[in-house]
């Protein structure tokens, strides 16, 4: 069965440090990786989409991510965190179908000064 | 820029009724979805429409849900029994295409969201 594993529910940040969120699937084919985020009261943004091609992406707000097949992993990184990242990330799967998203539990960031 | 409204954004109701959370897709967009997030867990895909038919549906979506554009802007899902378990945040999305075609087109827009609470 398809599953989305972010193993990390919190992580704290200092303002300027950098920063690697972690997103694990399980799913048989070449999988559709995004990464949304969500901030207080706002809808879910994306951030960045892998579908194929080059494995490192680029993405809003300097965020970046990379698709490593044999660790079946898509981690989101930054290089330097501003306060206003504090939010919620989720990272998602397409299914086979193309059409359901298929997400993980999420990341809530806290970012101190 | 372009981006999906859903209302309204707090919906308060008893067990038992029926609610009808809207959604207004960007414009040029074919296909429309209903995800929700009970607190604390995970997003999870309720339904996707297409071309005025259900294409994919959850296990969650059983008979009590049910979904429609009753216009060219509206998009609709409404619970007909509400149970205390439906309270949640559902979120509406539409992308310009549904399968595996341009990756582009396969992005899912969401809207802010409608928090419902059965009580």
């Amino acid at each position: 069965a398809q599953s989305v594993t972010q193993p990390d529910i919190h992580i704290t940040v200092s303002e300027g440090a950098s920063l690697e969120l972690r997103c694990n699937y399980s799913y048989g084919a070449t999988p559709y990786l995004f990464w949304y985020v969500q901030s207080p009261g706002q809808g879910l943004q994306l951030l960045l989409k892998y579908f194929s091609g080059d494995t490192l992406v680029q993405g809003i707000k300097g965020f970046e991510a990379e698709f490593k097949r044999s660790q079946s992993s898509f981690n989101l990184r930054k290089p330097s965190v501003h306060w206003s990242d504090a939010a919620e990330y989720f990272c998602a799967v397409g299914a086979g179908s193309g059409y359901a998203l298929n997400f993980g539990k999420g990341t809530s960031l806290l970012v101190t000064p | 820029e372009p981006e999906v409204t859903q209302t309204p954004s707090h919906q308060v109701t008893q067990m038992g009724q029926e609610v009808i959370l809207r959604c207004v897709p960007i414009s040029n967009h074919l296909y429309f979805y209903w995800y929700r997030q009970i607190l604390g867990q995970k997003v999870e895909f309720l339904v996707s429409f297409y071309n005025n038919e259900i294409s994919e549906k959850s296990e969650i979506f059983d008979d009590q849900f049910s979904v429609e554009r009753p216009d060219g802007s509206n998009f609709t899902l409404k619970i007909r029994s509400t149970k205390l378990e439906d309270s949640a945040m559902y979120f509406c999305a539409s992308s310009v295409s549904g399968g595996r075609g341009a990756l582009r087109e396969y992005e899912q827009y969401f809207g802010p969201g409608t928090r419902l609470t059965v009580t």
